[in-house]
């Protein structure tokens, strides 16, 4: 069955390192998404990419990058991880012909920075 | 004032009552609407889309009121399973970016 992965799961890392969250689907969706949830915010859009090598700023995109070298993956990196970016991040994908697609999520990645 | 608000409950509710949850949104150009469910540490699932002329699914009925800018999502003769947090979501302008409402937290109790 096609799905979305996300890797790790859970990650603890110190402040200043770079950290890498992983992403990939296999229904071969055009439109992938990053989303961070906190209590009190929802969830708030970070980038979000429509095809391969298509990358767009979100409503949070300070402090994070993503590329898209293929339909799969859309790896999510915080260049120097804060505790401010502590959080769960969630990647979504959708199949991009309709306003209507529904977007599907992976099981999220929970991201403590010490 | 936020794009999508939410009354975040929590909504207490015995088994069998009849909820119903409003999500208002400031854009009168968004185009498409959807409710997500959210179960604890889960990922968010699609409930349902939300068509102008509303619609229904089984215990599960939304709607969308244009002039006053909201969407409500409806749940009759709730059960223990229905326990969860409902998002909505509403799509604003070109593409395919979703803005989320904050949530709202169902606790269905015996």
């Amino acid at each position: 069955d096609a799905e979305i992965t996300q890797s790790p799961r859970h990650k603890i890392t110190e402040t200043g390192r770079q950290v890498t969250l992983a992403c990939h689907q296999t229904w071969n969706h055009n439109n992938m998404f990053w989303y961070r949830q906190d209590l009190g915010h929802g969830l708030r859009l970070i980038h979000y990419s429509y095809g391969v090598q298509d990358t767009n700023k979100g409503e949070v995109s300070d402090g994070y990058s993503v590329s898209r070298s293929n339909t799969e993956d859309l790896p999510l990196t915080l260049e120097s991880a804060a505790s401010s970016q502590t959080s769960v991040y969630f990647c979504a994908s959708s199949e991009g012909g309709s306003a209507r697609d529904e977007q599907f999520f992976g099981p999220g990645t929970r991201l403590t920075v010490l | 004032r936020k794009e999508v608000e939410q009354d975040p409950g929590p909504f207490n509710v015995p088994e069998g009552a009849t909820v119903a949850f409003n999500c208002t949104y400031s854009n009168s150009a968004s185009q498409s609407f959807f409710w997500y469910r959210q179960d604890c540490r889960k990922e968010p699932k699609l409930l349902m889309s939300v068509y102008s002329s509303g619609n229904e699914d089984g215990r599960f009925t939304a709607q969308l009121n244009r002039a006053s800018q909201y969407i409500s999502l409806l749940i009759r003769d709730s059960k223990l399973s229905d326990s969860a947090t409902y998002l909505c979501a509403v799509l604003t302008g070109g593409g395919n970016k979703l803005t989320f409402g904050t949530g709202t937290q169902l606790k269905v109790e015996l």
